[in-house]
């Protein structure tokens, strides 16, 4: 069975970095494109970014372009979202989900993990 | 540009049945989209693609109550035989070159 667990999460100060963690199981990870969404409080699904199966290529939102870093390591099954610069309006939940296809051209999002909490705050 | 709308609330009876509707922008007419139900508390879960012709695929272990149509840039997701489960909020997602856009939700109340 397909699960996508993150973490990672926690309180930091604006202007400080964090990263983010997604571990997959249950599916062949090196074979499907990757996302991250986020969810602020109280708000909808706001898509983050997108990297190819084989992380050659990506795509960023432009809230968060320059700031953001989408990588992944297909030997651990895992994926990364690297945060500098944080702003208190990049509080929100963060969700890592599996595209449908490779990720060269985002699809549909059809596996989501349960999201980790991140606050940006003094 | 690419941008989905959402009517931010809907609700119907138990055991009736309701149409969610997306709406792609102008020029958007061959792009397809996918649901996510969003239960309290949880996180998103895939429902279904509905593609350009109308055709739709569910995800694993979605029921048969929900099924999707389209009409022009409008898409649709029904539900049939509403539970008390079903009471969440649903988000409509296209794509397109290197952007993946959502609709704003749909808060569906089940009276």
């Amino acid at each position: 069975q397909a699960q996508l667990v993150e973490s990672g999460g926690g309180v930091v100060q604006p202007g400080r970095s964090l990263r983010l963690s997604c571990a997959a199981s249950g599916f062949t990870f090196s074979t499907y494109g990757m996302h991250w969404v986020r969810q602020a409080p109280g708000k909808g699904l706001e898509w983050v970014a997108v990297i190819s199966d084989d992380g050659s290529s990506n795509y960023y939102a432009d809230s968060v372009k320059g700031r953001f870093t989408i990588s992944r390591d297909n030997s651990k099954n895992t994926l990364y979202l690297q945060m500098r610069s944080l702003r208190a309006e990049d509080t929100a939940v963060y969700y890592c989900a599996k595209d449908f296809w490779s990720g060269y051209s985002p699809d549909v999002l059809d596996i989501w993990g349960q999201g980790t909490m991140v606050t940006v705050s003094s | 540009q690419l941008v989905v709308t959402q009517s931010p609330s809907a609700s119907a009876s138990l055991g009736a049945s309701v149409k969610l509707t997306c709406t792609l922008s102008s020029g958007h007419s061959a792009y397809a989209v996918a649901w996510h139900q969003q239960q309290p508390e949880k996180g998103p879960r895939f429902l279904m693609k509905v593609d350009i012709d109308g055709t739709y695929n569910k995800g694993d272990g979605i029921p048969d109550r929900f099924s999707g149509s389209i009409s022009g840039t409008e898409r649709y997701l029904t539900i049939s035989s509403l539970q008390s489960e079903d009471e969440a909020d649903y988000y409509c997602q296209s794509w397109g070159t290197g952007i993946v856009v959502f609709g704003g939700g749909t808060k569906l109340t089940v009276l």
